[in-house]
């Protein structure tokens, strides 16, 4: 079975300071991956995908991912951070043959200070 | 521009009592899912959909019941809600396995 690991509930950092949040999925087989943003009392939005390719993703809002297989990891990156950014931010798989299955890790509180 | 629209917004049931929450899309997506949000557990699948006329179990589908008639709409239905399942709920849709999934803008329910 797959799963997705965030290893931090929670992340706070000041703003203009460089921001990672990290993933870990764990499957048997080749899986797509995405990284979600949740804003306060909406739904998710994409902010980036790796489906196959180049290992560094650069998605909305300045935001970049690099998916490293030998890890199995998809760790998030954003070099300057913004008040904005602050949000819920969901790391997800899904195997290639099954769409509309989303799996999704717990979730991190990236919360950005003046 | 609708994309994926929910409704209700809110709900507050009793225990016991049984409701359908809508999901209706317009982007001609076979594929649709409904997921529940809890607090540190993140989205969770309940049922999902590969096109009209065919629906399977995600990982927490007990209580839950879904259809799908056509290609625009995915209701959920609880047969007899439960204080286990005040949530927010949240339907999405996609065209296809790698491809984004848009999501509604949930329906927070409580049962009391």
């Amino acid at each position: 079975a797959q799963s997705v690991t965030q290893l931090d509930s929670q992340v706070p950092v000041f703003e203009e300071a460089p921001v990672e949040l990290r993933c870990n999925y764990s499957s048997s087989v080749s899986v797509y991956l995405f990284w979600y943003v949740q804003y306060p009392n909406q739904g998710l939005q994409l902010l980036l995908k790796y489906l196959s390719g180049s290992t560094l993703v650069k998605g909305i809002n300045g935001f970049e991912a690099e998916f490293n297989k030998s890890q199995t990891s998809f760790h998030l990156r954003k070099p300057s951070v913004h008040i904005s950014d602050t949000a819920e931010y969901f790391c997800a798989v899904t195997l290639y043959n099954q769409g509309g299955k989303l799996i999704f890790g717990q979730g991190t509180e990236l919360s950005v200070k003046p | 521009n609708a994309g994926v629209t929910q409704t209700p917004k809110f709900q507050v049931l009793k225990t016991g009592q049984s409701m359908t929450l809508q999901c209706a899309q317009d982007m001609n997506h076979e594929y649709m899912s409904w997921y529940r949000q809890d607090p540190g557990m993140g989205l969770r699948l309940i049922h999902y959909s590969v096109g009209a006329g065919i629906t399977d179990q995600g990982e927490v589908p007990n209580g839950y019941n879904v259809s799908r008639s056509t290609t625009e709409d995915f209701p959920l239905r609880l047969l007899s809600a439960a204080p286990s399942q005040t949530s927010v709920y949240f339907c999405a849709s996609s065209a296809g396995t790698h491809t984004e999934a848009f999501f509604g803008q949930g329906t927070r329910l409580t049962v009391v």
